[in-house]
């Protein structure tokens, strides 16, 4: 069964640099979406993205962060300076469609610390 | 904005209990209804759904019924097994300002079933 995969599973990086997470959708979609769950917390919708821009984004998702398709199998999400509250699991999620009736099929998460 | 509580866990279970899991949502207007389950390790998995009130979702012996009129999409499942064990998510797909739906999901619930 097709999944959504996303690289590293943990990622530990100094505060104020740069960290990439990336995730390989599955092939046929066309929707993609991060996530994050703050430790004890809510998983949080932060961005959106369809034919190559972003739909919609949360308060959260400021001007640290960007999302990317570069070569039409990943998508990426960029925090440029990582603060000590970025310190989460980061989900990637896929749909084949953008309506309410489709599914959004998740990934098994990055878990950013930042030290 | 729209949101989804449900219950505080960890619950702890004996193997052939019965498992009822609380969610309660608010919302403008007619979101579907999801249930996630996080298994150790791996990624978000959808395990069923209702897209509008009255329906009843059901998998792998688990249920939940949209009541519109209280609000809830409690999940049960008469007997749990050892393998049950997870964390379960209750969630609503909400309509974005682009068109596109984002979901909002509840804090999980940790279900542990002994032997």
């Amino acid at each position: 069964e097709p999944e959504v995969t996303q690289t590293p599973s943990h990622q530990v990086t100094q505060m104020g640099q740069e960290v990439i997470l990336r995730c390989v959708p599955i092939s046929n979609h066309l929707y993609f979406y991060w996530y994050r769950q703050i430790l004890g917390q809510k998983v949080e919708f932060l961005v959106s993205f369809y034919n190559n821009e972003i739909s919609e984004k949360s308060e959260i998702f400021d001007d640290q962060f960007s999302v990317e398709r570069p070569d039409g199998s990943n998508f990426t999400l960029k925090i440029r300076s990582t603060k000590l509250e970025d310190s989460a699991m980061y989900f990637c999620a896929s749909s084949e469609g953008g309506g309410a009736g489709y599914e959004q099929y998740f990934g098994p998460g990055t878990r950013l610390t930042v030290t | 904005g729209d949101s989804v509580t449900q219950m505080e866990g960890p619950v702890t279970l004996s193997e052939e209990a019965f498992l009822t899991i609380n969610c309660t949502y608010t919302a403008t207007g007619y979101p579907s209804l999801f249930w996630y389950v996080q298994y150790p390790g791996e990624g978000l998995q959808l395990l069923l759904k209702a897209t509008k009130a009255d329906d009843k979702g059901s998998n792998k012996g688990f249920e939940a019924t949209y009541r519109k009129e209280t609000t809830s999409f409690h999940l049960e499942k008469g007997s749990v097994q050892v393998s049950d064990s997870a964390v379960y998510f209750c969630a609503l797909s909400d309509y974005g300002t682009s068109g596109t739906y984002k979901y909002i999901f509840g804090t999980g619930t940790r279900l542990k079933v002994l032997a």
